[in-house]
């Protein structure tokens, strides 16, 4: 089983502050990486997929990177709405999540 | 717009089974495959498996696989996840949720999510 290791745990960021999460796989995804927005009481949103493709209705202040083992989600300028859980999500081999990081408003 | 509206809140004793239904709309149902995704509370997210729309093809988790079925009905537009001899650790929200068009073995994204089906496991 590919794990996916995501850090930090929580980020403490003031609104209009750029954020930058990190996921880590323990072998290569390749391009299958996709992320996931979840606030409380919700279900999870597709943000990204394929590294770095934005979904449907995601603002572009929201852009993803990395390839192989290691993948960023940077948000430019945070919003009141972007306050969230995010999550990785690999899907070349299986389909295994992150623990998830929790970006707070500091 | 594509919506995804699962059936309601399930309580159940262990050993017992459960069947999550997922009506979708909005969109061709025979043309994208519905994958299972459940969250215990305060927890991440674990993926089950996923069915074909034409419910043809399964590829279930190895942790659940013996114990979960999906299926599917397309005269309806409805998918189907049946969880047996449930244990309290099954506690948990079940979310369904459609994968993406070319996707044909369940290893994929998913791009629109169901409100997910709470389901208590509690003698």
């Amino acid at each position: 089983e590919i794990v996916m290791t995501q850090s930090p745990a929580t980020l403490s960021v003031s609104p209009g502050q750029r954020a930058t999460l990190s996921c880590r796989a323990s072998q290569s995804v390749g391009s299958n990486l996709a992320w996931y927005q979840q606030k409380p009481g919700q279900a999870p949103r597709l943000v990204i997929y394929g590294v770095s493709t934005r979904a449907t209705g995601i603002p572009a202040r929201f852009s993803g990177s990395g390839s192989g083992t290691e993948f960023a989600l940077t948000i430019s300028s945070l919003q009141s709405e972007d306050f969230a859980v995010y999550y990785c999500q690999q899907y070349n081999k299986w389909v295994t999540f992150g623990g998830g990081t929790k970006v707070e408003i500091k | 717009q594509v919506q995804l509206a699962q059936s309601g809140v399930e309580v159940k004793k262990p050993g017992a089974s459960v069947k999550v239904s997922c009506r979708t709309s909005g969109y061709t149902f025979t043309s994208y495959g519905i994958t299972w995704v459940r969250q215990a509370p305060g927890q991440g997210l674990e993926w089950m498996g996923w069915i074909s729309a034409s419910g043809g093809n399964t590829n279930y988790a190895e942790n659940f696989q013996g114990r979960v079925t999906m299926t599917t009905d397309t005269s309806t537009s409805r998918a189907y996840m049946e969880l047996r001899s449930l244990r309290s650790d099954d506690t948990a929200m079940y979310y369904c949720a459609r994968a993406p068009r070319y996707c044909t073995s369940g290893l994929c994204y998913t791009d629109n999510w169901g409100q997910g089906t709470l389901v208590t496991v509690s003698s």
